[in-house]
Formats: C-alpha cells, structure tokens, sequence
C-alpha cells in the first residue's frame, strides 16, 4: 500500500525566510503534484512533476523529485504573508492507474 | 470556461436521509473522482471512475454511492449508512487512463453538516 507523508505538519515561519517541506513516499512512482489549500477553500494546482530530477519553479516556490530517494521537496524562498497555507503533496501509485494517494498536508504560517 | 462545478457549497440533512452532492465538468475528462476531507486532514478517495457506466470504490466507499451515467457527471450519494457523513467533499476530474500526466483539477467543494 503506497504511504505518502509529509514533514513537518505544521510549520511557522516569519517572512522573508527559507524553508523546505519535505514529501516522502513509499513505492516506486515518478509522478508526484503538489497542491495548495487555502482555508475553506479547493485545492489548487502548483507543479506537476514527472521524473526523476525534475525541478519546477513558480515565484518563491520550488518543487524538485527524487525518485530513487522517494523524496521530494518543496522550497520556499523569502517566504511572504500570502503563501500562509496548506501544501499537500499527492503521489501516483503507478500500480492503479489514475489513482491519487495524498499526502497529509503541511499547515504553513507565515509571520510579520 | 471550462472548470469543475459542485453544488450545493453548503448542504444541511438530518441524520438518517441520503442526500445526493453534484459534481459536473466540462473539460472533456475521461476520469472524475470524489474525495471526502475531514478538518485539519488530508484528502481520502471514496469513489473514482475512468470511464462512463464504470467506477471503482475507493479507501473509504462504505456508506457511499455514485453513478456515472454521462461524462460530464459523477454525482455521490451520502447514504444513511455512513456514520460520519459531515465532512468536506471533492470532486476532481483528469484527462484519463493511458496518459503520462494524471493531474487531477478539482472542484470548489461541498460542505455537507448532518445533525
């Protein structure tokens, strides 16, 4: 059974700060997404990564897949108020075809 | 504007009725999936289904059902079995089986109180 978690589960940071989520899961897969969540509200889509190595960027956010390591991260860069929300990571398990397996979601704060 | 559409936001039943949540796409998805997410929790998978008149229980099917009649449609009903309906419910869509990317794009959510 694949098992995705996530470290840590809640995190406060004060702006302008580097931190890095980590996802680890635990069967073979080369497709992973992360998602955000804000209170109340749907997930929306951040990257999409589908091999190893892959490393995606969006402003301050960066995603990266290690696939050989069952890892990936997710790096936040001179954190600001607005990115105060939960970051789930979601892994393909490629031995049911489309099915999604999440993460249990990072609760980020980000503080004056 | 294509996008996922569920109704109501907000849905009130008392205890012991089904009640039956909505979830419609236009993005020409083959496979549409409904998740139900409790507070402070990640999201667990109840139903999905890849393809019309077809569909597979997910992690935690008990005391749910769904149909899948019509691409664009995968309603979920909240049977009176389920022992704890309240809850967040989800409903996503992705292009389908067979392709490289699975992403999943999801609807704006409903959220279902039984007392």
């Amino acid at each position: 059974e694949l098992k995705v978690e996530q470290n840590p589960l809640f995190l406060s940071m004060q702006e302008g700060k580097n931190y890095t989520i980590y996802c680890n899961y635990s069967t073979t897969s080369d497709r992973l997404y992360w998602y955000r969540q804000d209170p109340g509200k749907s997930l929306e889509s951040l990257f999409v990564l589908l091999s190893n190595g892959a490393v995606k960027q969006e402003g301050r956010l960066m995603a990266s897949l290690d696939t050989k390591a069952r890892l990936s991260t997710l790096h936040i860069t001179a954190a600001v108020h607005d990115l105060s929300a939960t970051y789930f990571c979601a892994v393909i398990n490629t031995g049911t075809a489309s099915k999604l397996t999440f993460g249990t979601g990072t609760r980020l704060q980000v503080t004056l | 504007d294509g996008g996922i559409t569920q109704s109501p936001k907000y849905l009130f039943r008392k205890e012991g009725q089904n009640v039956t949540l909505s979830c419609e796409q236009n993005l020409n998805h083959d496979a549409m999936y409904w998740y139900r997410q409790d507070p402070g929790q990640g999201l667990r998978l109840i139903y999905y289904s890849q393809i019309v008149n077809d569909f597979q229980k997910g992690d935690i099917a008990e005391g749910y059902s769904v149909s899948r009649e019509k691409k664009e449609s995968f309603p979920l009903t909240v049977t009176s079995a389920q022992k704890n309906p309240t809850a967040f419910y989800l409903c996503a869509s992705s292009i389908g089986v067979g392709r490289v990317n699975y992403e999943q794009y999801f609807g704006p959510g409903t959220r279902l109180t039984v007392t």
